[in-house]
């Protein structure tokens, strides 16, 4: 099984709000990663952890918060967030941080009002 | 710098017409090649990872290949619902194996 699942599929907030997207993976999977893609281009990494640390963060700003409470489960915390930060956000896993192809969940479609 | 080019950018055939991706890169000392599909408003699905120079993969009308310089998707015979977006990433920057350098996409419509 390589399925990556994440909640919700579609979420609409206002810039004022303060949401949480989830990831769960049961592959026993040591790292974890959060992508931004927007629209006609490729995924931008974010996040990057590995066996439950935060070993990459790409300069991303503060209102995104990741955070991983064991190995299955990734959270992004949002708050505060911009029109601009509206896309397809994903979720992958992969078996370890050396060279491992990395599966993708289906993401979830944020527009931020 | 490491940097990954796909063409063409969009690509469209008929159904059964025959046709190749490319992926070229350029990175020192390559420790893999992944080539992933995706539907809009999907995360990107997992197809092959090719190693090395010569390797080449097949899945069902799918087969990637491997040079020193670039990889290719020949899609043999294709069908509408192979209509996708097709990426290609190499570890990176710098091989580092937990990042991703992807590619700009390669848009494949094929008409019935």
């Amino acid at each position: 099984d390589t399925e990556v699942t994440q909640t919700p599929k579609h979420l609409v907030m206002g810039m004022t709000n303060k949401k949480s997207l989830k990831c769960e993976q049961h592959m026993g999977h040591r790292a974890m990663y959060w992508y931004k893609q927007k629209a006609k281009k490729p995924p931008e990494l974010m996040f990057v952890y590995s066996y439950e640390k935060l070993s990459i963060n790409e300069s991303v700003p503060s209102r995104f918060s990741p955070e991983c409470p064991n190995s299955s489960l990734l959270n992004l915390h949002l708050h505060a967030l911009q029109p601009e930060d509206s896309a397809l956000y994903l979720c992958a896993s992969s078996a370890g941080t050396s060279v491992y192809e990395q599966y993708f969940g289906p993401g979830t479609r944020l527009t931020v009002t | 710098e490491d940097q990954v080019t796909q063409s063409p950018e969009a690509l469209r055939l008929q159904e059964g017409e025959s046709s190749s991706l490319n992926c070229s890169y350029t990175v020192s000392g390559l420790r893999g090649l992944f080539w992933y599909r995706q539907d809009p408003g999907k995360g990107p699905e997992f197809l092959f990872t090719l190693y090395s120079a010569g390797e080449e993969k097949e899945k069902e009308r799918l087969k990637a290949t491997l040079t020193k310089k670039e990889s290719f998707l020949h899609i043999t015979a294709p069908k509408p619902e192979d209509s996708a977006t097709y990426l290609c990433a190499v570890p990176g920057p710098n091989n580092a194996g937990n990042m991703l350098t992807f590619g700009g996409g390669t848009r494949l419509m094929v008409k019935p």
